[in-house]
């Protein structure tokens, strides 16, 4: 059965940092990954969708890589801004299931 | 284009009662799935279609029943409510592997 950790549960940084959110998976044979972001109360907005056949996707200050042979990917935020704060999630998917981790809650101070 | 909607936004029930929440797609996908996200916890899989007629179970789907006979809807019933399922459901439609989420709908069963 697939699991999908992340580390760390959360995590509280200054306005401006760069950071870099972790999310592994315990079985290589996925179609592909996919970042989320969750605000409070809301449902889940795609940020970014890494096909397996791939190594990073970029989309403005947001890039994520994956490592299929290890069960890594990361996703890398530049700049940090308070408005970024949220529960980030990834999700890996094959044979017509996704599996989500517990997700990162991210807390940017000004 | 409405997305993907659901309904009610929040449902308080009883033990024992039965009911059905809402989710309903105007993208044409075929592809539509079921989740719950429980406090601390990442999105679990409940049911999902790859098709209308064609529903198949998730990670969790005792106590939930499905059915899919239009492209648009994916009803989610509970035919006997228990105090095991108070959570968040958010329902997803997608083309390919890529999804989208509903806002969700808060359940509490007392």
């Amino acid at each position: 059965k697939q699991e999908v950790t992340q580390i760390p549960a959360a995590l509280s940084v200054p306005e401006g940092e760069n950071l870099v959110l972790n999310c592994s998976f315990t079985d290589s044979a996925i179609y592909n990954l996919q970042w989320f972001r969750q605000d409070p109360g809301k449902g889940l907005t795609s940020l970014l969708l890494i096909q397996s056949s791939q190594r990073e996707q970029t989309s403005g200050r947001l890039n994520a890589s994956l490592d299929k042979s290890s069960g890594r990917s990361t996703l890398y935020i530049a700049a940090s801004q308070p408005g970024d704060s949220a529960t980030y999630l990834c999700a890996v998917y094959n044979f017509n299931k996704f599996y989500f981790g517990s997700g990162t809650k991210l807390n940017v101070k000004p | 284009n409405a997305g993907v909607t659901q309904t009610p936004k929040f449902q308080v029930l009883k033990t024992g009662q039965s009911m059905t929440l809402q989710c309903a797609q105007d993208m044409n996908h075929e592809y539509m799935s079921w989740y719950r996200q429980d406090p601390g916890m990442g999105l679990r899989l409940i049911h999902y279609s790859v098709g209308a007629g064609i529903t198949d179970q998730g990670e969790v789907p005792n106590g939930y029943n499905v059915s899919r006979s239009t492209t648009e809807d994916f009803p989610l019933r509970l035919l006997s409510a228990a105090p095991s399922q108070t959570s968040v459901y958010f329902c997803a439609s997608g083309q390919g592997s890529e999804q989208y989420f509903g806002p969700g709908t808060r359940l509490t069963v007392t």
